[in-house]
Formats: C-alpha cells, structure tokens, sequence
C-alpha cells in the first residue's frame, strides 16, 4: 500500500515556469522526503523536511509542509528541461522511521 | 566516492529460474533497504538491514524472496522459482543513519518471461 499520493500525476510545462506538485499522506509522521527520478541519474535524494518544520529552501527549490492537513509542497522556481523527471514523496514506514513509503509520483516534462 | 551499486544492471530469466541480485552500498552506510518498483509507480519497500541484521521483512511479497547481508556490507536478494509478477526494476538504497536520505543504486531490471 502507499502512504503517500502525489498531485498532479503530471505536468508539462516550459522553460522557466515554475511547478508545483503536491503530496497528500494518511498518518501522522516526523519527516518527510522528496526524491526525483529520471533515467540519466536514477532516483535522488532532494530534500528532507521534519514534522517541526513548515517550510524549507534548497537551491530553486521550496518544500512545505502542514501536517494538519497530512501534505506538503515541492516548488521548483523557474524550472529548466532538465527538471524533469518524476517527483517522489516519501514518509516512513512506520514509527521506526527507517524504511520508506513511496507515492507513484508526479511526471514533469519541461519544454525549451 | 563511490555511490550505491547494483549488478546485474539487466536480467533476464526464465519462469521458474532462481535470481541473484547484489548491491555494494556506500562504504560505512550502516542501513541498507531494497525497494521493488513496478513500471509507473514509486518503489515499494521490500527490506531493511542495519549492519548484518535484518530488522523489518514485512515487504517481501512471498517466501520466494530472501535477503542477506552476512558481513554488514554487501547484500544479495534472491528470488526462487521466479514468476511473470516478480518482473520489476529492483533498487537498493543505503544511509548513514537509521533516520537520513537515502542513496539509491541504478537499479536491476529482471523480466521474467
């Protein structure tokens, strides 16, 4: 079963745009990973983000988290074609917090 | 240094056929975890060591899958008397920490005909 249900399943759009992707979950957890998949680099690690935490910076992107509502955001500013890829969310596996729960991802093609 | 890997990268067997999938995590990464990931969907756990200890299996869809990581190191997941379903790329990840990013390999992609 998945924890995690990413939104939209896909999105096109051009170069310098920015994209969105949302990810909604079901229990309550204390982290939460984005990770990006493409067939050059395999899948990557991209940000972690912990329940204390609401919002975080890396590079052009931006992870929000609510966890009153159980979802987050991935904002990537002024996107470029070798953005994409799909977009993961992952959260534990349960309270051990080790293993991972994948959704079945966002798919973002950018255009030049 | 050197990242996660996995070999073979392609494999291709007959039903029936035992499978041998290894992957060389980064060097000190204490956990190790295999993921099965179906075409068009994220990865679904499969395993999880710390060290040599396997700690969770619950992810393994049948008592045809086994893994091993004897020396804390290098791990083998095998598949016995392999079926059509168990075609999937198969990902190994490792991390420093029970609770960190996870460094995933290139993958194996077995297609079972």
């Amino acid at each position: 079963s998945q924890q995690g249900e990413e939104d939209p399943q896909a999105l096109s759009i051009q170069e310098g745009e920015n994209a969105t992707m949302n990810c909604s979950y079901k229990t309550s957890i204390n982290n939460l990973q984005w990770y990006r998949q493409n067939s050059g680099r395999g899948l990557v690690h991209l940000i972690l983000i912990r329940s204390n935490e609401r919002e975080k910076h890396s590079g052009r992107l931006r992870v929000t988290l609510d966890t009153s509502k159980k979802s987050s955001s991935l904002l990537i500013t002024a996107s470029r074609a070798a953005d994409t890829a799909s977009y993961f969310c992952a959260t534990p596996l349960n309270q051990a917090g080790t293993a991972l729960i994948f959704g079945k991802g966002t798919t973002l093609s950018v255009s030049s | 240094g050197a990242g996660v890997s996995q070999s073979p990268r392609y494999k291709v067997a007959k039903r029936g056929q035992d499978v041998a999938l290894r992957c060389d995590p980064i060097s000190g990464h204490v956990s190790l975890f295999w993921y099965q990931q179906a075409l068009g969907q994220g990865p679904e756990f499969l395993t999880y060591f710390q060290n040599e200890a396997q700690l969770d299996k619950s992810g393994l869809p049948s008592d045809r899958f086994f893994a091993e990581r004897p020396e804390g190191s290098v791990s083998t997941l095998k598949i016995q008397r392999t079926q059509q379903e168990d075609s999937a790329v198969y990902l190994c990840a490792s991390s420093l920490m029970m609770v960190s990013e996870q460094f995933f390999g290139p993958g194996t992609r077995l297609t079972v005909l």
